[in-house]
């Protein structure tokens, strides 16, 4: 069974850093680009960031390019994501996802349940 | 960035009705659309990919047509378990963008 556990979640404040994980069981993790994707309270969803497989390709979204960095350890089957220079507005939850990566195919077949990051004073 | 409008915002279905929920593209995003359902607490779940390939495990009651720029998620007959918030989420600008849709609230009437 796949499983996606995210922590690291938490107050911070604006300005502030945090690092998430996400440990994945249930697959070969090393086969599979990693995501982030958050939620915004109240709000829809926004993707983030991705990692492929050997990590040989990071994407961010413009929100997030240049404070968030996306990495992974195929050794310990775990994706990271390290935020620094938090806002308000990154006040989400934020959910780990795999990509199901074929030809034009990109989208998230599973998910973790999700950690909450709260940036405020 | 290719932005995708969901509607409506929320829909009002009774049980046992059909739910025609839709997602319009800014510009053409071939097949390269994906449905999800998100309940309250919960992570999203994966319901459909390429527009209309229901994911394992999905009930047949699930279907989604279209592509270019409009899309659409129809649920034949409402069951109690269907009442969430369903995401469009488009792959097709990929890389390097992801995006979503706002989403349609799917509530009991």
């Amino acid at each position: 069974e796949v499983q996606l556990v995210e922590s690291g979640g938490g107050l911070v404040k604006p300005g502030g850093s945090l690092r998430l994980s996400c440990a994945a069981s249930g697959f070969t993790f090393s086969s599979y680009s990693m995501n982030w994707v958050r939620q915004a309270p109240g709000k829809g969803l926004e993707w983030v960031s991705s990692i492929s497989s050997s990590s040989s390709y990071i994407y961010y979204a413009d929100s997030v390019k240049g404070r968030f960095t996306i990495s992974r350890d195929n050794a310990k089957n775990s994706l990271y994501l390290q935020m620094n220079s938090l806002r308000a507005e990154d006040t989400a939850v934020y959910y780990c996802a795999r990509a199901w990566e074929l030809q034009e195919d990109y989208y998230f077949d599973y998910w973790g349940q999700g950690t909450l990051v709260t940036v405020s004073s | 960035e290719i932005v995708m409008t969901q509607s409506p915002a929320t829909l009002s279905v009774s049980p046992g009705e059909r739910a025609t929920l839709s997602c319009r593209a800014s510009q053409s995003v071939s097949s390269n659309l994906a449905w999800y359902q998100q309940k309250p607490g919960q992570a999203p779940r994966l319901l459909i990919y390429g527009a209309s390939t229901r994911a394992t495990g999905i009930p047949a009651r699930f279907s989604g047509s279209g592509s270019g720029t409009e899309f659409t998620l129809t649920i034949s007959s409402l069951q109690s378990e269907d009442f969430a918030v369903y995401y469009c989420q488009q792959y097709n600008n990929w890389p390097p963008s992801l995006t979503f849709g706002g989403g349609t609230k799917v509530e009991i009437k």
